[in-house]
């Protein structure tokens, strides 16, 4: 199975503020013949279920504000949220869809200071 | 508009089985691959398994000996049944729609099993 491993596991920020977290797998995701890094982010507000932001690494899902943007390939993975809204209070999951069994990181926490 | 809708007991002893229905709209299930996700209270999520467009299925390794998954395309629902549960099954139980480009781009709300005597 391919690990996904998630840091920070939380951080706390301020309104306003630039936040990156990262996201590294245990083999590479890059898929050689399409050049696709078959990795996805997830947002999971308090009491809602997860959320598709990213897929293909770096493409935004419609509708996913572009303060979101996601970065990588290979085994080393990025999300950057360019300017932290209170709304963003919430925990972030990166998956692998490159081989079954699909497998997720153990998220990281996002609180607003 | 796209929505996934599970429903299951709620409340399961321990060592029985639990089933799930999960009811689509706004798509066909011969369109799409249909994921189970699960989530223990405070957790991360863990993959279960998957049916595709064409019924076949693959199943988490960590559950195969006790988990099932089918579909019913008529009915637009899909069926997860697990065998021998104990109470670290306690969870939210989603069943989540594959994109066309493979990431999970749809979730249902989930339900919640407890297992308990």
């Amino acid at each position: 199975d391919i690990v996904m491993s998630q840091s920070p596991s939380s951080l706390a920020v301020s309104v306003g503020e630039k936040v990156t977290m990262s996201c590294k797998s245990s083999q590479s995701l890059l898929y050689s013949s399409n050049q696709k890094n078959y990795l996805a982010w997830y947002q999971q507000k308090p009491g809602q279920s997860p959320k598709l932001l990213i897929y293909w690494a770096s493409t935004r899902e419609s509708g996913v504000p572009d303060r979101f943007t996601g970065s990588g390939s290979g085994t080393d993975f990025t999300l950057t949220i360019s300017s932290v809204k209170a709304e963003d209070l919430a925990v972030y999951y990166c998956q692998q869809y490159y081989s079954y069994p699909f497998t997720f990181g153990s998220g990281t926490k996002l609180e607003i200071k | 508009q796209v929505q996934l809708k599970e429903s299951g007991p709620g409340l399961v002893a321990p060592s029985q089985s639990l089933s799930i229905t999960c009811t689509v709209s706004g798509f066909s299930l011969t369109s799409y691959d249909i994921s189970w996700i699960r989530q223990p209270p405070g957790k991360g999520l863990e993959w279960l398994g998957v049916i595709w467009t064409g019924g076949g299925t693959n199943y988490n390794s960590a559950f195969m000996s006790r988990l099932s998954i089918s579909k019913d395309n008529s009915k637009s629902q899909v069926f997860l049944k697990m065998n021998s549960l104990q109470t670290d099954d306690t969870a939210i139980y989603y069943c989540v729609r594959s994109s066309s480009y493979d990431a999970m781009d749809y979730w249902g709300q989930g339900t919640s099993v407890t297992v308990s005597s």
